[in-house]
């Protein structure tokens, strides 16, 4: 298995753009969370889903983030529009439960300037 | 609700020193419990973990004892390298919550020098 896969790996973009950072789970696993990772504030759970419906968005800072999974092998987390602040490491994770831990993916470096 | 609370970082090592990195929880089940490893522009891994009480989660030679009783689960190794240097998080997942996200540390910062 590929393991969980990210793209794009870095993202540079200017403040007000809108900007979408892709996830594809490990097939068979019935959850699939986002994560934002900064030097200030650790790893912060944004949302997460099971069987593509999303359980808990509380995490989401603002409107102006919003996240889909449209089937079992996608889901996107969207940014419109970015900001300074926004700028972080995001992570994609799934897991077939909870219980086993997760597979994280190799993230995406995003600065907004 | 559920938290993990570890050691503050960073810390700071020579070639085959021993290490310990504090773990503390608190759950309102039975949690299982999990260490992760996060090196430079990775995203983190499993590193090993533990279900029950007593139990030895181990991996890469590191080593961790899931404790009821202290409500710890400590991560060691004997002699570190130098590849070693990573971001370790301590993280739970509490059963008694069903499949509710892991609840993760703030990560502790490990440097390993030769």
């Amino acid at each position: 298995d590929a393991g969980v896969i990210q793209s794009p790996r870095h993202e540079v973009t200017e403040m007000g753009q809108e900007v979408t950072l892709r996830c594809k789970p490990i097939s068979g696993h019935d959850y699939l969370f986002w994560y934002r990772q900064t030097m200030m504030r650790g790893l912060e759970l944004l949302i997460y889903f099971n069987n593509n419906v999303p359980i808990d968005d509380s995490g989401m800072p603002e409107d102006r983030f919003s996240a889909k999974m449209p089937n079992a092998s996608f889901s996107t987390l969207k940014i419109q529009p970015s900001e300074p602040r926004d700028s972080a490491v995001y992570f994609c994770a799934s897991s077939l439960t909870g219980l086993n831990g997760y597979t994280f993916g190799s993230g995406t470096r995003l600065t907004v300037v | 609700g559920d938290s993990v609370t570890q050691m503050e970082g960073p810390v700071t090592l020579s070639e085959e020193a021993f290490l310990t990195i504090n773990c503390t929880y608190t759950a309102t089940g039975y949690p299982s419990l999990f260490w992760y490893v996060q090196y430079p522009g990775e995203g983190l891994q499993l590193l090993l973990k533990a279900t029950k009480a007593d139990d030895k989660g181990s991996n890469k030679g590191f080593e961790a004892t899931y404790r009821k009783e202290t409500t710890s689960f400590h991560l060691e190794k004997g002699s570190v390298q130098v590849s070693d240097s990573a971001v370790y998080f301590c993280a739970l997942s509490d059963r008694n919550s069903g499949n509710t996200p892991l609840v993760f540390g703030k990560g502790t910062r490990l440097s390993v020098i030769a």
